[in-house]
């Protein structure tokens, strides 16, 4: 079956632009995760839905940042007025049950570069 | 606050060797912790997971070592193979996922 899938693969904005980035999780997961990584670093976590509600937004490092599940599958992080250092892979984890200690299926991720 | 320690060293190792990849964590407190494999251009894979009231779980080929006294997590993979060749993260599973940096390994043939 397919996986999660993530676009745009790659987007490069100019600096005060604004950016969508969309994700797919695998069809039927509850769980929809956001991370942020930065070249040669891992993930750090932005943003957690069960369903379509957001319970956990506390890792989103500015409120230029927003994500939204309104149907509790398909979820969108827009990123306001790109900023250089939100140059970064976002990557989007999908799980089965509404737990992080279920196991997390992440996708290919999002290249942004800000110029 | 909780962290997951892993500077970035880059492993290498002859094919068919052994391997052994570190990861120090800071919170005594964590009880679930996952190994992961991310290859250029991909999102992080799960390998092998342990919990707390274990130190030692083997897989096909891997086996994660933990030591709670220091807060120490190994994942050691048996005969090397090119395809082996990926950077390697530690995760902590709380209420979230908290990665350490990841450590490069390759595989030379």
């Amino acid at each position: 079956g397919a996986g999660v899938s993530q676009s745009p693969r790659y987007k490069v904005a100019k600096r005060g632009q604004d950016v969508a980035l969309r994700c797919d999780p695998i069809s039927g997961h509850v769980s929809l995760f956001w991370y942020q990584q930065a070249l040669g670093q891992g993930p750090e976590f932005l943003t957690y839905f069960q369903n379509e509600a957001q319970l956990d937004k506390s890792g989103l490092p500015s409120d230029r940042f927003f994500a939204e599940r309104p149907e509790g599958s398909v979820s969108t992080l827009k990123i306001q007025r790109t900023q250089q250092e939100d140059s970064a892979v976002y990557l989007c984890a999908s799980s089965l049950l509404g737990s992080s200690y279920n196991e997390q299926f992440f996708g290919p991720g999002t290249r942004l570069t800000v110029l | 606050g909780e962290s997951v320690g892993l500077h970035l060293p880059t492993l290498s190792v002859q094919e068919g060797d052994n391997s052994i990849i570190n990861c120090a964590y800071s919170n005594s407190a964590s009880d679930y912790f996952i190994w992961y494999k991310q290859e250029s251009g991909k999102g992080p894979q799960f390998i092998i997971d342990i919990r707390s009231n274990m130190d030692k779980r083997q897989g096909q080929r891997v086996t994660v070592l933990l030591n709670k006294t220091v807060k120490h997590l190994s994942l050691q993979i048996a005969a090397t193979q090119p395809g082996d060749s990926a950077v390697y993260f530690c995760a902590e599973v709380g209420n979230k996922l908290v990665f350490g940096a990841g450590t490069i390994l390759r595989v030379k043939s």
